[in-house]
């Protein structure tokens, strides 16, 4: 079965870095454009990034852009966001979700991992 | 960016009853448009795509339609088991891709 697994998550100082991890399974990884949706406390869902199949084309919301980097590594099943200078507003659930359409329908979720952007 | 605007915030509704949420979005999506589900404390969970279609496994009591900018979604008999939150999310252009602010429906 399609299972995909966060992990990295935890408390962080502002202005520091962390890297989110999802590792998948039950599925063909590199079939499928990989996405970040995250969800803070109490609020609604935001679209963070998507990665294609193979890694060459990624988008971001301008919440996050210039500071965090989706990637991928396909021989690992894994996705990945690597997220910097890190703000109080970050502070969310962040889940991994498989996107089986160019790009933007969200078939399976991850559980989620929480980042806590506090000093 | 297009923004979807989702309407009523929260509701509440007996078993049995039906229940409409809206969607509105900023500009015209054709049906590039899905409806999610999101139980307390569970990852959502996608129950309609491109507008009407219903995900596999998902019970015929939920629905959706619209095309454009205004949208639809309709849970017939309304079952204990669908308290949660709701929302939309485009999907015909990005960046970003976009959410509607969500609907929580709870049993009267």
């Amino acid at each position: 079965q399609v299972q995909l697994v966060e992990s990295g998550g935890g408390v962080v100082q502002p202005g520091r870095s962390l890297r989110l991890s999802c590792a998948v399974s039950g599925f063909t990884f590199d079939n499928y454009g990989m996405d970040w949706v995250r969800q803070a406390p109490g609020k609604g869902l935001e679209w963070v990034a998507v990665i294609s199949y193979d890694g060459s084309n990624k988008y971001y919301a301008d919440s996050v852009k210039g500071r965090f980097t989706i990637s991928r590594d396909n021989s690992k099943n894994t996705l990945y966001l690597q997220m910097n200078s890190l703000r109080v507003e970050d502070t969310a659930v962040y889940y991994c979700a498989r996107d089986r359409y160019n790009y933007g329908q969200f078939d399976y979720w991850g559980q989620g991992t929480l980042v806590t952007v506090s000093s | 960016d297009i923004q979807m605007t989702q309407s009523p915030s929260s509701l509440s509704a007996s078993v049995g009853d039906r229940v409409t949420i809206t969607c509105q979005a900023s500009q015209a999506i054709s049906n590039y448009l899905n409806w999610y589900q999101q139980k307390p404390g569970q990852a959502p969970n996608l129950l309609i795509y491109g507008a009407s279609n219903l995900e596999t496994g998902v019970p015929s009591r939920f629905s959706g339609s619209g095309s454009g900018t205004d949208f639809t979604f309709t849970i017939n008999s309304l079952q204990p088991e669908d308290i949660a939150t709701y929302y939309c999310q485009q999907y015909a252009n990005l960046p970003p891709l976009t959410f509607g602010g969500g609907t929580k429906v709870e049993i009267k």
